[in-house]
């Protein structure tokens, strides 16, 4: 079993909709949650992190985090062409330094 | 947020030699820095944890004596890729840890010909 999983995609949806990315992982003691957002050739950039569970929201963008079944999501609301990237799901926890462990991504177009 | 500077951004050298890729943490201390690599639509793996003033832990699979690390101070880690070959052309990404949160260098474009 992968660490962190996503559904790789591409998810398609139309400019304004809402686009829904979800994330599962596998170590229970995982502290620390993060999404990142990476355009093709680019280093990834931090979009949100979240500590606790429930939801957690900056502009557009809201993070929810379910420890009890180990997931976490990102929905990207009123989505924009420039939206379209590869969200990365990162988990971190308290051990190895704080080594943070990827996700496989999951391209997100969003139609004009 | 924090600053973490990578360099080069992009490097193409001949199959053989080898290449050394530095980062650094521009206004904080980082006593952890981590060593991804990414190939073409695939995600960041994990290469290495690179420890100040200590032996680099890595990922299994991941070869040591040809991915060299160096963390010689608190703000700077170098990877050094010797013999480098085509199989070795990706994206190296590096990353230092303030708190909890993981800041990312530019990233190096490595071709090997």
């Amino acid at each position: 079993q992968k660490e962190v999983e996503q559904n790789s995609g591409p998810l398609s949806v139309p400019e304004g909709a809402i686009a829904s990315l979800n994330c599962t992982y596998s170590d229970r003691g995982s502290q620390s949650f993060f999404w990142y957002r990476q355009y093709s050739g680019k280093s990834p950039e931090l979009i949100m992190f979240i500590y606790s569970n429930g939801d957690k929201e900056d502009g557009r963008f809201t993070a929810q985090l379910n420890k009890a079944s180990q997931y976490v999501s990102l929905l990207i609301r009123d989505s924009q062409p420039s939206d379209s990237a590869t969200y990365l799901c990162a988990v971190s926890g308290n051990t190895g330094g704080f080594k943070t462990i990827f996700g496989a991504g999951t391209r997100l177009f969003v139609k004009a | 947020g924090a600053v973490v500077s990578q360099h080069p951004s992009r490097v193409i050298c001949k199959s053989g030699t080898s290449v050394k890729i530095e980062c650094r943490s521009l206004d904080f201390q980082a006593t952890t820095m981590f060593w991804y690599r990414q190939f073409p639509k695939q995600s960041l793996m994990l290469m290495a944890t690179s420890n100040e003033g200590s032996k680099a832990t890595y990922e299994q699979g991941v070869e040591k004596d040809k991915f060299l690390i160096n963390h010689a101070s608190l703000t700077l880690s170098t990877l050094t890729v010797t013999s480098a070959h085509p199989e070795d052309s990706s994206f190296y990404i590096c990353s230092a840890t303030k708190g909890t949160e993981a800041f990312f260098g530019q990233g190096t474009r490595l071709t090997v010909v």
